[in-house]
């Protein structure tokens, strides 16, 4: 059961163009969401995260829009780079009877091509 | 401040055969997690340590394997008996509670890939 999905596999865009990938859950009890990156060869790297108490969080290019109601988040990085390109991972957790969140459940990923 | 390592990077091993990979979290880092990511796959919860103790374990942690971490610093993976369907990347992260590791996310090591023939 795919608890975090991400139906994309690949997207492509034009540099400086936006990107939105998105990603859908099915768990309500996720309360915390996470976007990573990951380059070949290399562990995922986090990027972006969003409480379900929030509806959007910002960081720099990237933003992160939650609607709880559709269970549906989306990530946009504008202006989109080059240096872009990578498997992006959406996350999601829950927290446990002690407050504590720290299992992640990861969506397949998509991967994103930014072309010059 | 090195990262997460994890030793080593890749594993040729032959079915039936028992492998162990060590994960070297951040020095600070007092939770340590173990995740699976396999081909198409995003990574997968094995278990979580706190300190010495290990305090969750996935479903998907058959008896075939067993992890550590002695004294709350670096932990080990050990499969026992391989099997094929072990072939996958094994990814090591860590991360401390003064972070409110969600607002910034654990530290992933770069992994281990076992490639399982």
């Amino acid at each position: 059961d795919q608890q975090v999905k991400q139906n994309s596999p690949s997207l492509s865009v034009q540099e400086g163009r936006i990107s939105i990938l998105n990603c859908d859950y099915t768990n309500s009890m996720f309360d915390y969401f996470l976007w990573y990156k990951k380059y070949p060869a290399e562990g995922p790297t986090f990027l972006i995260s969003i409480s379900s108490i929030k509806d959007k969080n910002e960081d720099g290019r990237f933003t992160v829009f939650l609607n709880k109601s559709a269970k549906h988040l989306s990530l946009h990085i504008v202006p989109s780079q080059p240096g872009d390109s990578a498997v992006y991972f959406c996350a999601a957790s829950r927290s446990n009877s002690g407050g504590s969140n720290y299992k992640l459940t990861f969506g397949k990923g998509t991967l994103l091509t930014v072309n010059p | 401040d090195t990262g997460v390592s994890q030793d080593p990077r890749h594993k040729i091993t032959k079915r039936g055969q028992n492998v162990t990979f060590r994960c070297d979290p951040i020095s600070e880092h007092n939770r340590l997690y173990w995740y699976r990511q396999t081909l198409g796959q995003g990574p997968e919860f094995l278990t979580y340590f706190q300190n010495e103790a290990q305090l969750e374990k996935s479903r998907l942690l058959s008896d075939r394997f067993s992890a550590e971490r002695p004294k709350g610093s670096f932990s080990t993976l050990e499969i026992q008996r391989t099997e094929q369907g072990d072939s996958a990347m094994y990814l090591c992260a860590s991360s401390s509670p003064g972070q409110e590791p969600l607002n910034y996310g654990y530290t992933f090591g770069s992994g281990t890939r076992l490639t399982v023939v």
